[in-house]
């Protein structure tokens, strides 16, 4: 399998459940990403991680969670979620996450809270 | 902090006329600057990419863009547009004193009527 994968594709949780979100990217990349996409509005950078380590944490609420145990996977636990986070959730990896690297998307994982 | 503008929404175009999308950016110093596509269900994808040198970039799909620094714009064009390019497109800058974060416009939806 090649470029960045995201499991599961869709997901509908209630409030008060916990989930995970999987990004896995064979590219071998150094730089990781989580972004959030709602209908209409720019992208929204929630997490970076750079060599496993994180290096950005856009003020993105606690019931979000991000783990990133090796270069080739990311993670996003979730839990209590509210409606307003219903949204697409795309996973991006670079080279190095350097300003100039192209960042390659995952096809995203739909989640609806209800 | 840099920032994006996509002014279009929404374009209708007919298959085999020509097509533009424009993108205005806001940076002090020279951005790096990106025009991205998604299809229905998928993630995004690299369409093309400026750095330095010639202001006229080609990439993939038959698409070019433009950097014009007087303008502060990067404007999408395709000559001749085929069905398969409905989608949605994104522009999107970086900075080098901003390693890790691309700012994303909000978007322009493309339809191809035949």
């Amino acid at each position: 399998e090649t470029g960045v994968t995201q499991t599961p594709r869709h997901l509908v949780m209630g409030m008060t459940n916990k989930k995970s979100l999987k990004c896995e990217q064979h590219l071998g990349h150094n730089a990781m990403y989580w972004y959030k996409q709602s209908a209409k509005k720019p992208l929204e950078l929630m997490f970076v991680y750079s060599l496993e380590e994180r290096v950005e944490n856009n003020s993105v609420p606690s019931r979000f969670s991000p783990e990133c145990p090796n270069s080739s996977h990311l993670f996003l636990h979730l839990h209590t979620l509210q409606p307003e986070d219903s949204a697409l959730y795309l996973c991006a990896s670079s080279q190095s996450g350097l300003a100039e690297d192209t960042q390659y998307f995952g096809p995203g994982t739909r989640l609806t809270v209800l | 902090a840099q920032s994006v503008t996509q002014p279009d929404i929404h374009i209708t175009v007919s298959e085999g006329a020509s097509l533009e999308l424009r993108c205005n950016y806001s940076y002090g110093a020279t951005p790096y600057l990106f025009w991205y596509v998604q299809s229905p269900g998928q993630g995004l994808q690299l369409l093309l990419k400026y750095f330095s040198g010639d202001t006229l970039v080609q990439g993939i799909k038959g698409f070019e863009a433009e950097f014009k620094r007087s303008q502060s714009s990067f404007n999408l064009r395709k000559p001749s547009v085929h069905w398969s390019d409905a989608a949605e497109y994104f522009c999107a800058v970086g900075a080098a004193s901003n390693d890790y974060k691309l700012s994303f416009g909000a978007g322009t939806t493309v339809t191809v009527r035949a």
